[in-house]
């Protein structure tokens, strides 16, 4: 069946400290892998996508994530984190076809940031 | 782009009350989703549109759910005989042929 799995629900990170969030996916075939960010009464934005070619992936706000096919894994990280990315944060998958925008998402994972 | 919208933003309604949302897409995007999220879980994909036409339904959207897309425009998601268990915020998505989604704020369903 397939699936994404973000393992930590919440994360807890100061200011100024690099963030890493994980994202395992059980799928069919390599699929197109995405990072979504909400923050409270807002939509959901796309930080970054992967389709294909390199695996390291550069994002908007300074985030940037790994495919590794081998752990099934699209990791999102960032270097230093600002008071603003306090946020949830959501993992999802798509289809290589014309479904792609059918996506699913993992559960999420709230990051708190503290002065 | 001015994004896309969706009204109301909240909804309060009584069991067994049926209600409408409407979702506007960014002008010219010709792909349309709806999707359900609930407190603590990602969202659910329930369906979407090309153009007019509805492409695929989830096995979530029960026979109490019904979306359009008349002329290809805005949508409309109609829930018929609410449930306390359809309480969830219902999310909408544009895209063109970019494979990017764009989303709106959604609207919170409220099912007392």
């Amino acid at each position: 069946a397939q699936s994404v799995t973000q393992p930590d629900i919440h994360i807890t990170v100061s200011e100024g400290a690099s963030l890493e969030l994980r994202c395992n996916y059980s799928y069919g075939a390599t699929p197109y892998l995405f990072w979504y960010v909400q923050s409270p009464g807002q939509g959901l934005q796309l930080l970054l996508k992967y389709f294909s070619g390199d695996t390291l992936v550069q994002g908007i706000k300074g985030f940037e994530a790994e495919f590794k096919r081998s752990q099934s894994s699209f990791n999102l990280r960032k270097p230093s984190v600002h008071w603003s990315d306090a946020a949830e944060y959501f993992c999802a998958v798509g289809a290589t076809t014309d479904s792609w925008g059918k996506l699913q998402f993992g559960a999420g994972t709230q990051v708190v940031v503290t002065p | 782009d001015t994004g896309v919208s969706q009204d109301p933003r909240h909804k309060i309604t009584k069991r067994g009350q049926n209600v409408t949302f409407r979702c506007d897409p960014i002008s010219e995007h010709n792909r349309l989703y709806w999707y359900r999220q609930t407190l603590g879980q990602g969202p659910e994909f329930l369906t979407y549109f090309q153009n007019e036409a509805q492409l695929e339904k989830s096995r979530l959207l029960s026979d109490r759910f019904s979306a359009e897309r008349p002329k290809g425009s805005f949508s409309t998601l109609e829930i018929q005989r609410t449930e306390q268990g359809d309480s969830a915020m219902y999310l909408c998505a544009s895209s063109s042929d970019m494979e990017k989604l764009f989303f709106g704020s959604g609207t919170q369903l409220s099912v007392l």
